[in-house]
C-alpha cells in the first residue's frame, strides 16, 4: 500500500545531540513537508520541499535542517541549536506537479515523538 | 494575511449528541478548506475537504461540513456522536497557489457515555 513512513516512532535524545527523523514516501509526491506540534499550538511548518534538491525554510526553521536528495525521502534533522525538541514530529506530501495550483490536501506519516532527556 | 481560527479549543459531548466544531477562515479569496482528525500519537487523516461545487462536504465516519462564503465559516458536524470520534480535529485552508496549509489551533472532542 502507498503511504509515507516515519521512523523511529520513539525517540529519546541527550541534550547536545543531533538526531535525524526519516520520512520515506511511495505515492509519487512532489512536494514534502515536515510540521511540529505541541499541545495547544496545533501544526508549525519547519521545512518543505516542492521539488528534489531544493527546500525552504517554514515558520519554525531555527535549530532544523533537512535534505531532499530523492523523490522518495525527506529526513529531518534536530541539531543541538534547537533549545526545546521535544515535541511530536509530523511529515506530510501533496501530490500533483511541482509548483502546481493543487487543492493543497495532505497525507501524513503516523510521527515521530522526540523526547529530550 | 489568512488565518483559521477554530472556536473552542475543547467540546464535550454526550454519546448520541450533536457534533458541532467551528471554524472560520480569513481569506481574500475562496479558499480551498479541509478537515482532518487526529487520534492519540498518530498522523492526521483526512476528513473531507472542499474544493468547488457543492458547499455542504460528506466525508467519512458520518462527518459533514458546509461552505459558507457569507459567513467565511466552514463548521464541522455529525449528526450523533459515537465514542470512537473521541479525537482532536484540525481545520485547515489553502487560498494561493504555493500549496501551504493554514491550520487552525485544534479543537479536542470528548464523548461522554
Amino acid at each position: 500500500d502507498g503511504g509515507i513512513t516515519q521512523s523511529p516512532k520513539y525517540l529519546f535524545r541527550k541534550e547536545g545531540q543531533n538526531v535525524t527523523l526519516s520520512c520515506e514516501q511511495n505515492l509519487n509526491h512532489d512536494a514534502m513537508y515536515w510540521y511540529r506540534q505541541d499541545p495547544g499550538q496545533g501544526l508549525r511548518l519547519i521545512y518543505y520541499s516542492q521539488i528534489v534538491n531544493d527546500f525552504q525554510k517554514g515558520d519554525i526553521a531555527e535549530g532544523y535542517s533537512v535534505s531532499r536528495e530523492k523523490k522518495e525521502s525527506f529526513p529531518l534533522t534536530v541539531t543541538s541549536a534547537q533549545k526545546n525538541p521535544t515535541a511530536f514530529y509530523l511529515c506530510a506530501s501533496i501530490g500533483g506537479l511541482a509548483g502546481g495550483q493543487g487543492t493543497g490536501e495532505l497525507f501524513f506519516g503516523e510521527g515521530s515523538r522526540l523526547t529530550v532527556l | 494575511a489568512q488565518s483559521v481560527t477554530q472556536l473552542g479549543s475543547h467540546v464535550s459531548v454526550s454519546e448520541g449528541a450533536l457534533v458541532l466544531l467551528r471554524c472560520n477562515y480569513s481569506s481574500s479569496v475562496p479558499p480551498y478548506l479541509f478537515w482532518y482528525v487526529q487520534y492519540p500519537n498518530q498522523g492526521l487523516q483526512l476528513l473531507l475537504k472542499y474544493t468547488t461545487g457543492a458547499t455542504l462536504v460528506k466525508g467519512i465516519n458520518g462527518f459533514e461540513a458546509e461552505f459558507k462564503k457569507s459567513e467565511t465559516s466552514f463548521h464541522l458536524t455529525k449528526p450523533s456522536a459515537h465514542m470512537s470520534d473521541a479525537a482532536e480535529y484540525f481545520c485547515a485552508a489553502n487560498a494561493g497557489n504555493n500549496r501551504k496549509l493554514i491550520w487552525g489551533l485544534g479543537t479536542s472532542l470528548a464523548v461522554n457515555p
